[in-house]
């Protein structure tokens, strides 16, 4: 298992430019969600998803969209970048289950906007 | 509304040494899970515990133990006899949800610099 991928590592992007960052799980999750963490500061979350079709906003949701079409697949969509969206950007799933489990986090991207 | 503080930024302490980082949580609900994250240089979130708000056991694997008070809504971690591969980002991380589906609220983490 790869567990939970995340594609690019690492993304500079200009001012009003648009981009989408991948997040792929291979666990059969139907649980995803996405984090942002800022320097020197914990992960906030910025939208989850509780299964294929189904997404919703977290704590921090302005200038971001999701979409789930698949179960494995749980992309992050940038519109017009701003210097505010410089962050490192987390991508997690968990399982579901009778009971709690960790969330298993990817790698992270980490995005300048300039 | 919930909330985690972990008040120490950053901790520096020579290798051997005991380090405990503290975390203190604001919840309203009766249930709710406890989590501790390791953020190595990396960059990765690696698990450590998960623990729930009805098993008030201290827990020790290897080197760490943790510390979970009701009293005083404290899950505090503690490494023993500390190494410089500790050196990492701890984050303490709370959700009310009891399900497998959660909304963690992350402290902002303490940065553990051990020395050697």
């Amino acid at each position: 298992n790869a567990g939970v991928t995340q594609t690019p590592k690492f993304r500079i992007l200009k001012i009003g430019q648009s981009m989408t960052l991948q997040c792929t799980q291979d666990m059969n999750h139907n649980y995803m969600y996405w984090y942002r963490q800022d320097p020197g500061m914990g992960l906030k979350l910025i939208y989850y998803s509780v299964g294929a079709g189904i997404t919703d906003k977290g704590e921090v949701p302005n200038g971001y969209n999701v979409s789930r079409s698949t179960t494995e697949d749980f992309p992050l969509r940038l519109e017009l970048a701003a210097p505010s969206q410089t962050s490192v950007y987390f991508c997690a799933s968990s399982p579901v289950a009778p009971r709690v489990y960790e969330q298993y986090f990817g790698p992270g991207t980490r995005l300048t906007v300039t | 509304a919930q909330k985690v503080t972990q008040a120490q930024t950053e901790i520096s302490v020579v290798e051997k040494e005991d380090v405990t980082l503290d975390c203190v949580y604001e919840t309203r609900d009766t249930t709710y899970y406890l989590f501790w994250y390791k953020q190595p240089p990396s960059g990765e979130l690696v698990f450590l515990i998960r623990r729930n708000s009805f098993d008030e056991q201290n827990e020790i694997s290897g080197r760490y133990s943790w510390n979970f008070q009701k009293s005083t809504s404290s899950f505090n971690f503690t490494i023993t006899a500390s190494q410089v591969v500790d050196s990492a980002v701890y984050f303490c991380a709370l959700s009310e949800s009891n399900t497998g589906f959660q909304k963690l609220v992350f402290g902002t983490g303490t940065r553990l610099l051990v020395s050697p």
